[in-house]
């Protein structure tokens, strides 16, 4: 099983600053690795596929990089309606989780 | 667009079976080429896949589930299930359906919006 390790747990960020939101691999998984938001009482919404890829409507302030076992999501000026949980998600060998980024405000 | 939607009992006793069903809508499931799954999140936790589907009723489980899930198909019905038995209340969990985003792809989108279930005598 390949084991997803997010950090930080909790992201304090003011508005209009950037985030930098990790994700690490217990082995590689070369680009396999997509990124979901979820606000309260929704379901995870798909933000970045292929470890870079933006969803369709993504917006550009989204951006991710990273390959193997280091992945990193990158919020580049965050707005009211970037405060939520962020997971991590490998699909290289079964599908497994990070436990998760909670961003909220600072 | 298409469209997923979770459906069955908010509680469930323990040592009974849970079973939900995920209805669709916007495609058809027997057209293929997609997997369905079910994933759950414990409340306050993160996300667990528990199994996944082909419209030909192939299925692939994580492995802590083999034991005790089934997940079926019903295309005429344009749906399809999750049965996990002998539960327990470690087994509380909002429960996901989603549809591959695309074939192959090993991610998801679109989720259904989730049904919280309950474990408790």
């Amino acid at each position: 099983e390949i084991v997803m390790t997010q950090s930080p747990a909790t992201l304090s960020v003011s508005p209009g600053e950037r985030a930098t939101l990790s994700c690490r691999a217990s082995q590689s998984v070369s680009s396999n690795l997509a990124w979901y938001q979820q606000k309260a009482g929704q379901a995870p919404r798909l933000l970045m596929y292929g470890a870079s890829t933006r969803a369709t409507g993504i917006p550009a302030r989204f951006s991710g990089s990273g390959s193997g076992t280091e992945f990193t999501l990158t919020i580049s000026s965050l707005q009211s309606e970037d405060f939520a949980l962020y997971y991590c998600q490998q699909y290289k060998n079964w599908l497994s989780f990070g436990g998760g980024t909670k961003v909220e405000i600072k | 667009q298409v469209q997923l939607q979770e459906s069955g009992p908010g509680l469930v006793k323990p040592l009974e079976m849970l079973s939900l069903t995920c209805g669709v809508s916007g495609t058809f499931i027997s057209s293929g080429g997609y997997v369905w799954s079910w994933i759950r999140q414990h409340p306050g936790k993160g996300l667990e896949w528990i199994g996944y589907i082909y419209h030909s009723g192939t299925t692939s489980y994580n492995a802590p589930f083999k034991r005790r899930v089934m997940i079926s198909v019903d295309t005429s019905k344009n749906q399809f299930s999750l049965k996990l038995s002998s539960v327990t209340a470690a087994d509380t969990a909002v429960y996901f359906c989603a549809r591959e985003a695309s074939t192959g792809a090993g991610y998801f989108d679109p989720w259904g919006q989730g049904l919280l279930v309950t474990v408790s005598s």
